[in-house]
């Protein structure tokens, strides 16, 4: 069965500096991988997908970027944290667009 | 652009109870319509879909008809137990179909015994 990891769940982090969080996926091959984010308050925001191996979409300019360097493997990362870069970070990925997404259990970033 | 509205919450109901949560959205074309469950603890799960107007998606007691004429898409149960206290979802996807996502800001809903 496929199954997704992410972490870490929580990270507290100063302003200025790196970030890297991690999602790994199991059990399936070349799936659409998604990063999303979560604000207090707000919906849930498209960060960026993509749907194979260094092909990334980005949906709105930030300070984040993300990368995918193996099939199953999507990093989303930042050189210089921001204040506004606080929030809930949810990978997600599917088989196809359109199809079901299947959700990680999320990492809660707190940048000071 | 395409968006996605919740009723606010937190929506705290009795057990048995019935449940509303109103979702309505703004789309151009034909989306598919959905809504995810996030249970304390846990990462987001499809609760259910619809992707077509009058279909309606259904799953564990919940109901959502997809209503074009209104472009609503409001989540119901009859009877709710202390195991639905969670936060609930609305989504469209993209029609473009690539996958993406587009959420409503969630409703929590606390179900007391």
């Amino acid at each position: 069965s496929q199954t997704i990891h992410q972490w870490p769940a929580t990270l507290v982090q100063p302003v200025g500096s790196p970030l890297s969080l991690e999602c790994t996926v199991e059990g399936t091959s070349n799936p659409n991988l998604y990063w999303y984010r979560q604000a207090a308050g707000r919906g849930l925001q498209l960060l960026f997908y993509s749907v194979g191996i260094g092909q990334i979409s980005s949906e709105v300019p930030q300070n984040l970027s993300a990368s995918r360097p193996q099939d199953r493997q999507f990093i989303l990362s930042s050189k210089k944290l921001l204040l506004s870069d606080s929030g809930f970070y949810l990978c997600a990925w599917s088989e196809d667009p359109g199809g079901k997404l299947f959700f990680g259990s999320g990492t809660q970033l707190s940048v000071l | 652009g395409d968006s996605v509205t919740q009723m606010e919450g937190p929506v705290t109901l009795s057990e048995e109870a019935f449940l509303t949560i109103n979702c309505t959205y703004t789309a151009t074309g034909y989306p598919s319509l959905f809504w995810y469950v996030q249970y304390p603890g846990e990462g987001l799960q499809l609760l259910l879909k619809a992707t077509k107007a009058d279909d309606k998606g259904s799953n564990k007691g919940f109901e959502a008809t997809y209503r074009k004429e209104t472009t609503s898409f409001h989540l119901e149960k009859g009877s709710v137990q202390v195991s639905d206290s969670a936060v609930y979802f609305c989504a469209l996807s993209d029609v473009s179909n690539t996958g993406k996502l587009i959420f409503g800001q969630g409703t929590t809903l606390q179900v007391k015994p």
